[in-house]
């Protein structure tokens, strides 16, 4: 069983498109994130959500819009492609141990290649 | 500010070589977590090892080990007698309380490791 998934694996489209990238978890975690991998392969949080609650928003154009319907989801809605948003997206989950100092590991889905034309 | 550097953007070696991949990290906080992980071809991201901040001993898992110093803030990953299977792009990454539940990764930006037969 696949413990972090995300659909569609690729996504091809135009600039000025609205589009959603779907994340799920079967591991009971209580975090998730989301993670922006540039074409030089370099890695940067982009959101973290805990308990459906959103913790992190780095710089982040307000056209990215997470969602979390409930703790094994984390969507992300991005409104107005723009071809700078031409990236691998990745979700990844993690159970955090509250008040304990305890962090236990990310686990990240298998990436959604997004290209905007 | 958190900040990982791997400063091998690329190695290549023979197979059957031992390989070693730098990461020095800086951050603030006392309480903290190491990682790698490793991006093959096919691009999705494996966990490989954590650490937390104290803990120091070093740790071997087949051909792999890690050296963990914390005086000089590093962590490097050793390969020993390189397999193809071992060309990927390896992180290593940082990671450190963001409040609320949520911790955040900061990866360095990966070395490109190349074993050629």
């Amino acid at each position: 069983d696949t413990a972090v998934s995300q659909t569609p694996k690729y996504l091809v489209t135009q600039m000025g498109n609205d589009k959603s990238i779907k994340c799920e978890q079967n591991l009971g975690h209580d975090t998730m994130y989301w993670y922006k991998q540039d074409s030089k392969k370099f890695l940067k949080i982009m959101f973290s959500y805990n308990n459906k609650e959103l913790i992190i928003n780095e710089t982040v154009p307000n056209r990215f819009s997470p969602k979390s319907p409930d703790k094994a989801h984390l969507n992300l809605h991005i409104n107005s492609l723009e071809l700078g948003d031409s990236a691998v997206y990745f979700c990844a989950s993690s159970q955090v141990v509250m008040d304990s100092g305890m962090t236990d590991t990310q686990y990240f889905g298998p990436g959604t290649r997004l290209t905007v034309l | 500010a958190q900040k990982v550097t791997q400063a091998q953007t690329e190695i290549s070696v023979v197979e059957k070589e031992d390989v070693t991949l730098d990461c020095v990290y800086e951050t603030r906080d006392t309480t903290y977590y190491l990682f790698w992980y490793k991006q093959p071809p096919s691009g999705e991201l494996v966990f490989l090892i954590r650490r937390n901040s104290f803990d120091e001993q070093n740790e071997i898992s087949g051909r792999y080990s890690w050296n963990f110093q914390k005086s000089t803030s590093s962590f490097n990953f050793t390969i020993t007698a390189s397999q193809v299977v071992d060309s990927a792009v390896y992180f290593c990454a940082l990671s450190t309380h963001s409040g609320a539940g949520s911790y955040q990764l900061t990866f360095g930006k990966g070395t490109k490791l190349s074993v050629i037969p």
